[in-house]
């Protein structure tokens, strides 16, 4: 099976412009969820994923947002980027029914906030 | 809450030696817990995991982990290390009394393991 998915792999934003970030899940996999991970904070959950529905949320300002498509594909938003968003932005794919799956990650994208 | 802990941001170890990362965690409910490994400028690798059972976990590349529900612990460990074993360790936990998490982890700040030759 194909792994997790993220495009683009890099991006350089300016302060003030919004991003939109891309995840495929492995096939068959329902939940997506985000994380940003930053030196500073390191890995931090942006939300979840389930079915089309967000499931679960954490906290972020509401700049940041999601969707998820009916093939299970997700998408993040970030509006209005400030030079703290710079960071890796990693999603997740699981099966999404239990609390004994293993999330699996893809490459993540790096933004850089200038 | 839910929470973990890596006490040490830097392991060094030389090449054959045993290795030994730290974790300790808080949940209120049944913890599920998880070993992810990252390479540089690459995303997480999921190495091994505990649900229930037996408390020594086997996984990927040779690692293994060993859950203690008295300790609140769940530190990773191989017999010998590799200078390719050299990355960012992860652990993370999810409370699987919580619905509201099921699709959530709680990582550590990380351990940066270094094996030199």
């Amino acid at each position: 099976k194909a792994g997790v998915t993220q495009t683009p792999r890099y991006l350089i934003k300016t302060r003030g412009q919004q991003v939109t970030l891309s995840c495929s899940p492995i096939s068959g996999h329902r939940s997506v969820s985000w994380y940003q991970q930053t030196p500073g904070q390191g890995l931090q959950f942006l939300f979840e994923y389930f079915s089309e529905t967000q499931r679960n949320k954490g906290n972020f300002p509401g700049r940041f947002s999601g969707r998820q498509f009916s093939n299970s594909r997700s998408e993040m938003n970030v509006s209005t980027l400030e030079l703290g968003d710079s960071a890796l932005y990693l999603c997740a794919s699981s099966l999404g029914r239990g609390h004994q799956e293993t999330q699996y990650f893809g490459p993540g994208t790096r933004l850089l906030v200038l | 809450a839910q929470s973990v802990a890596q006490p040490e941001d830097q392991v060094n170890v030389a090449e054959g030696n045993p290795l030994t990362v730290k974790c300790t965690y808080s949940v209120s409910g049944n913890p599920y817990l998880f070993w992810y490994v990252q390479y540089p400028n690459r995303g997480l690798q999921f190495l091994l995991k505990y649900i229930t059972g037996d408390n020594l976990v086997k996984g990927s590349y040779g690692f293994e982990a060993e859950f203690n529900k008295s300790q609140t612990s769940f530190h990773l460990k191989k017999p010998s290390a590799l200078v390719s074993d050299s990355a960012l360790y992860f652990c993370a936990v999810r409370d699987g009394n919580r619905g509201s998490t099921l699709g959530r982890l709680y990582f550590g700040r990380g351990t940066q393991l270094t094996v030199w030759p």
